[in-house]
């Protein structure tokens, strides 16, 4: 595998689930984003993490729980979501924090039912 | 904070005709300028760069300019293909250790 993979690349949860969304980057980076992509509005930045220690959450909703036991690994942890939380779930890296090329995975949709 | 505006989609061009994408930021200190593509069922790939005013970034045909007294960073290509059918997301990034702000993207589309 080479550069940022994502799986599962579609996922359709209930309102009451428990789902897991996981991120692997093979490119040797240090720092890893979370993002939501949702129709005809920005991509949003949800978390960064670098060096495996979370540097921004912004304002994401509890939840949403992130873990990023290594700096090649990082997991979104979904639980009780809501229907607005259907979108594009994308996972990214760089080197290093805020000063390189972001790499981004394919993203899993999330439809949330 | 940062923002970045750009043109609203989609925009549909038939292939060979010149494309421009506009986008006008807002950011902190000196930014560093990006254009990333996304094309269909893919994550986003970047573009081009600039990194100072005046400087321009260019790759696969398309470029843009960094003018920081427009406080723009238009996308241009003189010759679009369809397989350059894709959404176009610019992106300001602040000095320091800020992240990427994206715009909503603009979606193109070029026909045969």
């Amino acid at each position: 595998e080479t550069g940022v993979t994502q799986t599962p690349r579609h996922l359709v949860m209930g309102m009451t689930n428990k789902k897991s969304l996981k991120c692997e980057q093979h490119l040797g980076h240090n720092a890893m984003y979370w993002y939501k992509q949702s129709a005809k509005k920005p991509l949003e930045l949800m978390f960064v993490y670098n060096f495996k220690e979370q540097t921004e959450n912004n304002s994401v909703p509890s939840r949403f729980s992130p873990e990023c036991p290594n700096s090649s690994h990082l997991f979104l942890h979904l639980h009780t979501l809501q229907p607005e939380d259907s979108a594009l779930y994308l996972c990214a890296s760089s080197q290093g924090l805020g000063r390189d090329e972001q790499y981004f995975g394919p993203g899993t949709r999330l439809t949330v039912t | 904070g940062n923002s970045v505006t750009q043109m609203e989609g989609p925009v549909t061009l038939s292939e060979e005709a010149f494309l421009t994408i506009n986008c006008t930021y807002t950011a902190t200190g000196y930014p560093s300028l990006f254009w990333y593509v996304q094309y269909p069922g893919e994550g986003l790939q970047l573009l081009l760069k600039a990194t100072k005013a005046d400087d321009k970034g260019s790759n696969k045909g398309f470029e843009a300019t960094y003018r920081k007294e427009t406080t723009s960073f238009h996308l241009e290509k003189g010759s679009v293909q369809v397989s350059d059918s894709a959404v176009y997301f610019c992106a300001p990034r602040g000095s320091g250790y800020s992240t990427l702000t994206f715009g909503k993207g603009t979606m193109l589309l070029v026909s045969p």
